[in-house]
């Protein structure tokens, strides 16, 4: 079965641009998540989808920040005005359930996006 | 302020030489995972450790929790090249919020 994937792989954008990363979850996975990372650092918890409750948007930086999961399954990061410090990798993971600990996560490739 | 912080952030060595990486918190966790990232690619877990005192072997890694759990150890032994990459600690803030600690760059040298 196909991982978890997503597009594009690479984006370069001028700032005040807006983005939009995509991410296909694992088939049958109900839980998705967003993660940003920055140069060579650990990741950053964005954002946390399951089923149809309402999404947890603790970890998102910015109201130019938003994510939306269609039909329990494709996410879309949109990042609006992106800016200078927007620019790294954009991870998405998925997993089983969720909201259980020590649930295993699957994280796609990532998305880098470099904001000139 | 990291939650979860680990040392050393970068590590090069010798191939056949033992390590050992650390990662440390002021605060419990009632588990925590280890990843490790090649370039260009996602994390994968290696291993989730889930009981104070745990002792997990995975081939030539072995990983350890803390008695508190409050910390976890990532020792390998006799390192390989293959085993480069970024290491990854990792804990559960509520049941659906992960927080990593920054990495430990591991370079392994022929």
């Amino acid at each position: 079965g196909a991982g978890v994937s997503q597009s594009p792989s690479n984006k370069v954008t001028e700032k005040g641009k807006d983005v939009e990363l995509r991410c296909d979850p694992i088939s049958g996975h109900t839980a998705l998540y967003w993660y940003r990372q920055s140069l060579g650092q650990g990741l950053e918890f964005l954002i946390y989808f399951q089923g149809n409750s309402a999404p947890d948007k603790s970890g998102l930086p910015s109201d130019r920040f938003s994510a939306e999961r269609t039909g329990g399954s494709v996410s879309t990061l949109t990042i609006q005005r992106t800016q200078q410090e927007d620019s790294a990798v954009y991870l998405c993971a998925s997993s089983l359930q969720g909201g259980r600990e020590a649930e295993t996560q699957y994280f796609g490739p990532g998305t880098r996006l470099l904001v000139l | 302020t990291q939650l979860l912080e680990q040392s050393p952030q970068f590590l090069s060595i010798q191939e056949g030489e033992n390590l050992t990486v650390y990662c440390n918190s002021s605060s419990v966790f009632s588990s925590l995972q280890w990843y490790r990232q090649e370039p260009g690619e996602g994390p994968v877990l290696l291993v989730t450790v889930v009981t104070g005192g745990e002792v997990k072997k995975l081939k030539r890694l072995t990983f350890q929790f803390g008695d508190a759990r409050k910390d976890s150890s990532l020792h390998i032994t006799a390192a390989q090249p293959g085993d480069t990459g970024l290491y990854l600690c990792a804990g559960y803030q509520g049941a659906q919020k992960l927080v990593f600690g920054q990495g430990t760059r591991l370079t392994i040298n022929p």
